[in-house]
C-alpha cells in the first residue's frame, strides 16, 4: 500500500466512449502527475500538477484532459480515444516538485481502447 | 532529450544467486537516481536511491553503485529470491524532471 489509489483498475472502453480515471493520495503531498506506460516503453509523463496547478502537459493530444480539483485527487477525463492509447495508466505524487525523493505511485489503470 | 536504457531486457538467475541490473544514462548533469521495482499487475515501488555525490548506498540486500565516470548505474541484489521476480527500472532525475528506463524483467528459477 503506497497510499496512492487508483479507480478504475480496469477499464475497456470503446472509441466514442468518455470515461474517467481517479486517483487519490493520503500522503499529504501536495505533487501529483500522471504517467502512460506502454509495454517496451520507458513511462512517459503526461501531466504535472503542483498545488492544483498544472505545471507540465507533456503534448499530450487533447483527447486527454486532466483535472485536480485538490491537492489530494486528480482525474484524468477520456474521449474519443483511439486504440492506440491502451496502456497502463499511472499516477503518482510527490511532497513537493523537484528532486527532493521519490514518486509514490498507485497501482495503475489498465485501459482497453476497442 | 534524455537517455537511460538498461543493458538487457530480461534476467534468469538461480534462488540464492546474487543479480545485477544495469542501466546507462545520459546526463551527466544528473544528481540523483532511483531504482523501482515493479511487479506483475503493480505500480512501481521504490527500492533503492542514490545521489551524484556517492558512489554506493546498501539498502537490505540491496546495492545501488553510481559510477559517474562513464555514466553508469547498477543495482544489486543479494541472495535473490522468488519473491525479487519483477520488473526493474531506473530513473535519473535532473531538476524536476524524471526519465525513465524501459526496464529488465528479472525472472528467479527456484
Amino acid at each position: 500500500e503506497t497510499g496512492v489509489t487508483q479507480t478504475p483498475r480496469h477499464l475497456v472502453m470503446g472509441m466514442t466512449n468518455k470515461k474517467s480515471l481517479k486517483c487519490e493520495q493520503h500522503l499529504g503531498h501536495n505533487a501529483m502527475y500522471w504517467y502512460k506506460q506502454s509495454a517496451k516503453k520507458p513511462l512517459e509523463l503526461m501531466f504535472v500538477y503542483n498545488f492544483k496547478e498544472q505545471t507540465e502537459n507533456n503534448s499530450v493530444p487533447s483527447r486527454f484532459s486532466p483535472e485536480c480539483p485538490n491537492s489530494s485527487h486528480l482525474f484524468l477525463h477520456l474521449h474519443t480515444l483511439q486504440p492506440e492509447d491502451s496502456a497502463l495508466y499511472l499516477c503518482a505524487s510527490s511532497p513537493r516538485l523537484g528532486n527532493t525523493g521519490e514518486l509514490f505511485f498507485g497501482e495503475g489503470s489498465r485501459l482497453t481502447v476497442l | 532529450g534524455e537517455s537511460v536504457g538498461l543493458h538487457l531486457p530480461t534476467l534468469s538467475v538461480q534462488e540464492g544467486d546474487n543479480s545485477i541490473i544495469n542501466c546507462a544514462y545520459s546526463n551527466s548533469a544528473s544528481d540523483y537516481f532511483i531504482w523501482y521495482k515493479q511487479e506483475s499487475g503493480k505500480g512501481p515501488q521504490f527500492i533503492i536511491d542514490i545521489r551524484s555525490n556517492m558512489d554506493k548506498r546498501q539498502g537490505q540486500r540491496v546495492t545501488v553503485l553510481l559510477n559517474k565516470t562513464v555514466k553508469h548505474l547498477s543495482l544489486q541484489i543479494a541472495a535473490t529470491q522468488p519473491g525479487d521476480s519483477a520488473v526493474y527500472f531506473c530513473a535519473e532525475i535532473t531538476g524536476i524532471q524524471f526519465y525513465f528506463g524501459t526496464g529488465t524483467s528479472l525472472t528467479v528459477i527456484p
